[in-house]
């Protein structure tokens, strides 16, 4: 069975400091995978995302990601923090089925940026 | 451009009424997809559609209709309303294209659905 964990429902990180947000994932396939951002009242957009081209991942507005199959986990970086950055973030599997694919959400994790 | 849009974007309703929310996409994807977004609960999907004329339940499908007549429209029901389906719902669409696994979704900015 296909699942994702991300491991903290809530980050808080004062301005300035690196940023880590936590993903594991259960897949019996290759999984694609994906970190997207919600700020406050808006819709999910695209961070980033694995496609099996390279494990380091560089993503929009400085972040990054790491795959690591061994650990079967896709945390997400950034050196550092913005106030900017203050948002949800959801990590999501995606694993080829017959018709469509399963796309899997993880349950989200909330940034919080200190001044 | 307009990516996916959404209408409307805010919507009040009383127990046992009903009403569609309207998901349009001019990107000319072929997948779309219906979720709603709880407190703690991430996103979960509604329906999703794999083409025009098409669709199939997700994993919370109860007292949700859908209809994909239109490859850039899919459009959500709710016939009778419940105050369990007070949420924010979004709408999503992915190409088929080469290499599916690894396209990623587009959404919508969101409908906030109020039910007293």
């Amino acid at each position: 069975a296909q699942s994702v964990t991300q491991l903290d429902s809530h980050v808080s990180v004062s301005e300035g400091t690196p940023v880590l947000l936590r993903c594991n994932y259960s897949s019996s396939y290759s999984p694609s995978l994906f970190w997207y951002v919600q700020h406050p009242n808006k819709g999910l957009q695209l961070l980033l995302k694995y496609t099996s081209a390279a494990t380091l991942v560089k993503g929009i507005n400085g972040f990054e990601a790491e795959f690591k199959k061994s650990e079967t986990s896709f945390h997400l970086t950034k050196p550092s923090a913005h106030m900017s950055d203050a948002a949800e973030y959801f990590c999501v599997v995606s694993v080829p089925m017959n018709r469509d694919d399963k796309i899997i959400f993880g349950k989200g994790t909330r940034l919080h940026i200190l001044p | 451009n307009a990516g996916v849009t959404q209408t409307p974007k805010f919507r009040v309703l009383k127990t046992g009424q009903s009403m569609t929310l309207l998901c349009a996409q001019d990107m000319n994807h072929e997948y779309m997809y219906w979720y709603r977004q709880d407190p703690g609960m991430g996103l979960r999907l509604i329906h999703y559609s794999v083409g025009e004329g098409t669709t199939a339940k997700g994993e919370v499908p109860d007292g949700y209709n859908v209809s994909r007549l239109k490859k850039q429209n899919f459009l959500l029901g709710l016939e009778s309303a419940a105050p369990s389906q007070t949420s924010v719902y979004f709408c999503a669409s992915r190409t088929s294209g080469r290499g599916r696994s690894y396209n990623e979704q587009f959404f919508g900015p969101g409908t906030r659905l109020t039910v007293l």
